[in-house]
């Protein structure tokens, strides 16, 4: 079946643009989390949703980045007036339950100039 | 200290040597999980594991509870075993028990 997908899979922004990335986890997974992933370095934890409930925002950089799942599946990170330090790959992951392993998307490659 | 060490970061390997990439955590963890992730980004979930050793082909990955230790090894490299490979500990500190917490990663490499 269909695995975790993410788009775009490249963005270039200026900056100072906001930015949405946007999330389709695996059908039923009822867990979603969000990661950033500098280059050469592993993942970093930024959020996680179960649900459509955001249980856990506490590695969110700023109150720049947001993140959003209305409706329990589609999933949406914003970043607000982008700097270049937010330059990296956001990994978005989904599980279907707690005891289970993760499934990544392929990653947006964000560059922001 | 990063609450989880890979060593080593890089390493080369020629096709068919028995390669291993040695994983440290400092933190309590429910399970170990062992990553692999190729050019462009996409991960695959290798293994979780919370005792003991699980096998699967030519990867072996095996953990140390008491030495908060783990291993990854591949028998009879091949050239698209090259990745980089990345360990990552779940907690087990109560209700933040699904948080990843990842290693730099160890860029494998493998010439034929």
């Amino acid at each position: 079946g269909a695995g975790v997908s993410q788009s775009p899979r490249y963005k270039v922004a200026k900056r100072g643009q906001d930015v949405a990335l946007r999330c389709d986890p695996i059908s039923g997974h009822v867990s979603l989390f969000w990661y950033q992933q500098a280059l050469g370095q592993g993942p970093e934890f930024l959020t996680y949703f179960q649900n459509e409930a955001q249980l856990d925002k506490s590695g969110l950089p700023s109150d720049r980045f947001f993140a959003e799942r209305p409706e329990g599946s589609v999933s949406t990170l914003k970043i607000q007036r982008t700097q270049q330090e937010d330059s990296a790959v956001y990994l978005c992951a989904s599980k279907p339950l707690p005891q289970e392993t993760q499934y990544f998307g392929p990653g947006t490659r964000l560059l922001v100039l | 200290k990063n609450e989880v060490e890979q060593s080593p970061q890089n390493l080369t390997a020629q096709e068919g040597e028995f390669i291993t990439i040695n994983c440290s955590y400092s933190v309590g963890i429910s399970a170990l999980h062992w990553l692999q992730q190729h050019p462009g980004g996409g991960i695959v979930s290798l293994f979780m594991l919370s005792s003991g050793k699980k096998k699967h082909g030519r990867l072996i990955a095996t953990i140390n509870i008491q030495e908060k230790h783990s291993s990854l090894h591949i028998t009879a490299s091949h050239p698209r075993d090259s990745a980089v490979y990345i360990c990552a500990a779940q907690k087990n500190s109560g209700g933040s028990n699904y948080k990843l917490t990842f290693g730099k990663g160890t860029l494998l490499t493998v010439n034929p």
